[in-house]
């Protein structure tokens, strides 16, 4: 039992790269989100998933992609990056959702140049 | 959305209890208070959660006020392990709200 899994741990791009940030749990959790550190910060919610095949935007969702086509993955997409983007970025998964705990993911620290 | 308030930073011996507050007075009557916390480059840890009544698990208590205005993270015995960033947050809509939390500085 893995837990949350996020890789790569550390990403360097360059301004107008894309990528993808990967997330994977193993605990057949339902519920999935992306969040966002800036340093000194708290976690700001990028995008979540409440199933397989359904997502919505969090808070900051804005340059950024997400799909659910199975219950395990839920990876991020960066479309075109931006030194803005730069910052620590958590996936977290839930079985039945903020009610009961949300396990993380132990980050990946993106810095575009 | 729901706003919390919290001490930027506090201190406490290692081995004594700590009691960590929040303010939510804008919390609605359903939504959750939750407690988690962040290590050193570590992805935030789960410690706890409430409605309306005291919790308890192994890690912590939480303390949550009649009026749901207020709540205390409670660590019984707290050891250099447990400094950290602790976080109070409402659920709004299923969406947990961060705020910049406690740092929690353990004195040996």
């Amino acid at each position: 039992n893995a837990g949350v899994t996020q890789t790569p741990k550390f990403q360097v791009l360059k301004t107008g790269q894309s990528m993808t940030l990967q997330c994977a749990q193993d605990m057949n959790h339902e519920y999935m989100s992306w969040y966002r550190q800036d340093p000194g910060m708290g976690l700001r919610l990028i995008h979540y998933s409440v199933g397989a095949g359904i997502t919505d935007q969090g808070e900051v969702p804005n340059g950024y992609n997400v799909s659910r086509s199975t219950t395990e993955d839920f990876p991020l997409r960066l479309l075109s990056a931006a030194p803005s983007q730069t910052s620590v970025y958590f996936c977290a998964s839930s079985r039945y959702g903020q009610r009961y705990g949300y396990t993380f993911g132990s980050g990946t620290r993106l810095t575009v140049v | 959305d729901a706003k919390t308030t919290q001490p930027n930073s506090m201190e406490s011996n290692e081995e004594e209890p700590v009691h960590l507050p929040c303010n939510h007075s804008t919390i609605s009557g359903t939504d959750y208070i939750h407690w988690y916390r962040q290590l050193p480059s570590q992805g935030p840890e789960y410690v706890i959660h409430g409605l309306t009544s005291n919790v308890n698990n192994r890690m912590a208590s939480l303390a949550i006020a009649e009026d749901r205005k207020s709540s205390t993270l409670i660590l019984h015995r707290a050891t250099l392990r447990d400094a950290a960033v602790y976080y109070c947050i409402p659920d709004s809509n299923y969406q947990l709200i961060w705020g910049a939390g406690t740092k929690l500085i353990i004195k040996p």
